[in-house]
């Protein structure tokens, strides 16, 4: 097992560029989910993924994001168009059954728009 | 209204003391969740325990404890005899039955700072 694994680690991006991040979690995990964490705040939920349908997206998810999970395995969070306040940790977690477990985090893509 | 609410910010500590990390949560559900995450320095979230709402049993794992308390809402942490390997933010998080437990709703976090 080798735990939820998020590529890459950091990024620097100008304004206005567009950005992707992958998500490869735990290998049995059927639930995928997407976090924010902003400095001194605990993560936020973006969305989330039951296989490869997105069953849940929070309205902090504008416009500009995107997420897939095409074939329930890996995910990737595409950010268009990005603007300073995007600057943040994305985190994914994944877990096992229907929600209720605990849900594992990668180590997250620390995202700084300039 | 905030659903998790960790009111302390930061604590320090000088090793080997005994502290206790507050949470308190507000839900509708009847049926929900409540965890604990920590949050080292180098930033992964690492679980650390959950508990399902209809089980108020306190528990222990070594020289961590949790109170669960459904009647003032809380589910405090206590870490006894601490260590400077137990500095890190560690983080409350609810996930309620009307949400199909999809999402954690995390509080801000409480810094412990734990020195030698």
């Amino acid at each position: 097992d080798t735990g939820v694994s998020q590529n890459p680690r950091h990024k620097i991006t100008k304004r206005g560029q567009n950005v992707t991040f992958r998500c490869d979690p735990i290998s049995e995990h059927n639930r995928l989910y997407w976090y924010r964490q902003t400095l001194g705040q605990g993560p936020e939920f973006l969305t989330y993924f039951q296989n490869e349908a997105q069953l849940e997206k929070s309205r902090l998810l504008s416009d500009r994001f995107s997420a897939e999970r095409p074939k329930g395995s890996f995910s990737t969070l595409e950010i268009q168009r990005t603007e300073q306040g995007d600057s943040a940790m994305y985190l994914c977690a994944s877990s096992l059954g229907k929600g209720s477990g605990e849900q594992y985090f990668g180590p997250g893509t620390r995202l700084t728009v300039t | 209204a905030q659903k998790v609410t960790q009111a302390q910010t930061e604590i320090s500590v000088v090793e080997k003391e005994d502290v206790t990390l507050d949470c308190v949560y507000e839900t509708r559900d009847t049926t929900y969740y409540l965890f604990w995450y920590k949050q080292p320095p180098s930033g992964e979230l690492v679980f650390l325990i959950r508990r399902n709402s209809f089980d108020e049993q306190n528990e222990i794992s070594g020289r961590y404890s949790w109170n669960f308390q459904k009647s003032t809402s809380s589910f405090n942490f206590t870490i006894t005899a601490s260590q400077v390997v137990d500095s890190a933010v560690y983080f409350c998080a609810l996930s309620e039955a009307w949400s199909g437990y999809s999402t954690l709703t995390f509080g801000k976090g409480t810094m412990l700072l734990v020195s030698p």
